[in-house]
């Protein structure tokens, strides 16, 4: 069954701690993995694609990176502003569908 | 730039009234639709997919349909809420099968 589950459900930082957010999937047939930002109340902004192991996407202070079993969403020098629910989901390769995880919900404290 | 609509953003009803959410995308012709359903401490449960005027597939057997009356509007409806239809419902399009999904601000749903 497929299936996409994210860790920790919450983490909390101090501005500048930089931390690592995980992503682990069973997918047949893996055609592209997301991440997303979620502030309450609001859907989800989409952040990068990944679409083979190795690859790593970079956006100000995230970074994206994919195995053929995780990905890990890296957070460098987070600020106040980067508290969020950082959403992740995979797209099986004969769906147009994307499977999401739970998300994690990131507190960044000054 | 594209954009996506969504509305109303807050709505309570009774229980076994009427339901009927709209959405519509700007700046972009044909997109694939969808409708998923996010409760709390769950992942976004998609409900609908459309990828054409007339083609929906529902993933959930529920008491909630989907049409796509036009190119780029789509309408989740029930004829009469449940309390467990109570929920965030997000639209969202995107360009192809390989491309991500945008969403709009979804719809926050109470049924009482």
């Amino acid at each position: 069954e497929d299936q996409v589950t994210q860790s920790p459900e919450a983490l909390r930082l101090q501005e500048g701690e930089s931390s690592s957010l995980n992503c682990s999937y069973t997918v047949s047939g893996l055609r592209g993995l997301f991440w997303y930002r979620q502030d309450p109340g609001k859907g989800p902004e989409f952040l990068f694609t990944l679409y083979s192991a190795g690859e790593e996407k970079e956006k100000e202070r995230l970074k994206a990176t994919l195995t053929k079993k995780e990905s890990f969403l890296h957070i460098t020098a987070p600020k106040p502003e980067d508290s969020a629910t950082y959403l992740c989901a995979v797209r099986r390769g004969d769906t147009d569908k994307l499977i999401f995880g739970t998300g994690t919900r990131l507190q960044v404290f000054p | 730039s594209q954009t996506i609509h969504q509305w109303p953003a807050t709505l309570v009803q009774p229980v076994g009234s009427p339901l009927s959410l709209e959405c519509t995308v700007e700046g972009t012709s044909n997109p694939n639709l969808y409708w998923y359903r996010q409760a709390a401490g769950r992942g976004l449960q998609l409900l609908f997919y459309s990828v054409g005027i007339g083609q929906i597939s529902s993933e959930v057997p529920q008491n909630l349909s989907a049409s796509r009356p036009q190119d780029r509007q789509f309408i989740l409806s029930s004829k009469k809420l449940l309390l467990s239809d109570s929920g965030f419902y997000l639209c969202a399009w995107s360009v192809d099968h390989n491309s991500p999904l945008h969403f709009g601000n979804g719809t926050r749903l109470t049924v009482t």
